[in-house]
């Protein structure tokens, strides 16, 4: 069954501070990763969006890491900003169907 | 170019009613797709059309039925309102199935 689960579901860190949320998937046969950062009560905005054939892609301080044989992508968030909080969310796209399979998301806040 | 349009932002609407929500997507863009987000949840997926035609379907009961119109505008239906049904609707469109999504603001719906 295809699936998307990430970790953590929550995280709370300090303003400056470095973190990483995961993703892991069972979606096959794999088409794209996404990572889409969503503010409450508005729509997701893209991040980034990466193929089987790439493992790093940074949109400024947001950098994304995709492991295509184990199945895991990371989303690295350098000197945290109080405007990251908002939720992550992890999205990939099946090549049978190209149907997005979307996971639930980390919601992180970011405290001064 | 102007992004994903929405209307209506919000919506009140009673048990056993019927509402229809409309989506202007990205001049240029052929898919849109339609997801449902109740509070704390993730995105759910309702339905996505290319080209006028249905090319993928979520879980949803037979009440919430879609279309899409020959300008790429399309328009979803929810029949018979139930309580549940309260989230926010959101809509994306992208140039083709495979491409990076850009998502609406979203209509807010509310079944009281």
């Amino acid at each position: 069954k295809n699936q998307v689960e990430q970790s953590p579901q929550s995280l709370i860190i300090l303003e400056g501070k470095n973190c990483t949320l995961q993703c892991n998937y069972t979606v096959s046969p794999f088409s794209n990763l996404r990572w889409y950062k969503q503010d409450t009560g508005r729509g997701p905005v893209s991040l980034t969006i990466m193929t089987f054939s790439e493992n790093t892609k940074s949109n400024g301080r947001y950098t994304a890491t995709l492991d295509a044989d184990t199945k895991q992508s990371s989303l690295h968030i350098t000197a945290s900003q109080l405007s990251d909080s908002a939720s992550y969310i992890c999205v990939v796209s099946a090549m049978s169907n190209y149907q997005l399979i979307w996971g639930a998301g980390t919601k992180l806040i970011i405290k001064p | 170019k102007a992004g994903v349009t929405q209307t209506p932002r919000y919506l009140i609407k009673t048990r056993g009613q019927q509402v229809t929500l409309s989506c202007s997507p990205i001049s240029g863009h052929r898919s849109v797709s339609w997801y449902q987000q109740t509070p704390g949840q993730g995105l759910q997926f309702l339905f996505e059309y290319f080209s006028e035609t249905q090319r993928n379907k979520g879980n949803f009961p037979g009440r919430f039925s879609g279309r899409q119109f020959s300008n790429s505008r399309s328009e979803m239906n929810v029949s018979t309102l139930e309580l549940g049904d309260s989230a926010l609707y959101l809509c994306a469109s992208s140039p083709e199935i495979v491409d990076e999504q850009f998502f609406g603001p979203g209509t807010r719906l509310t079944v009281l």
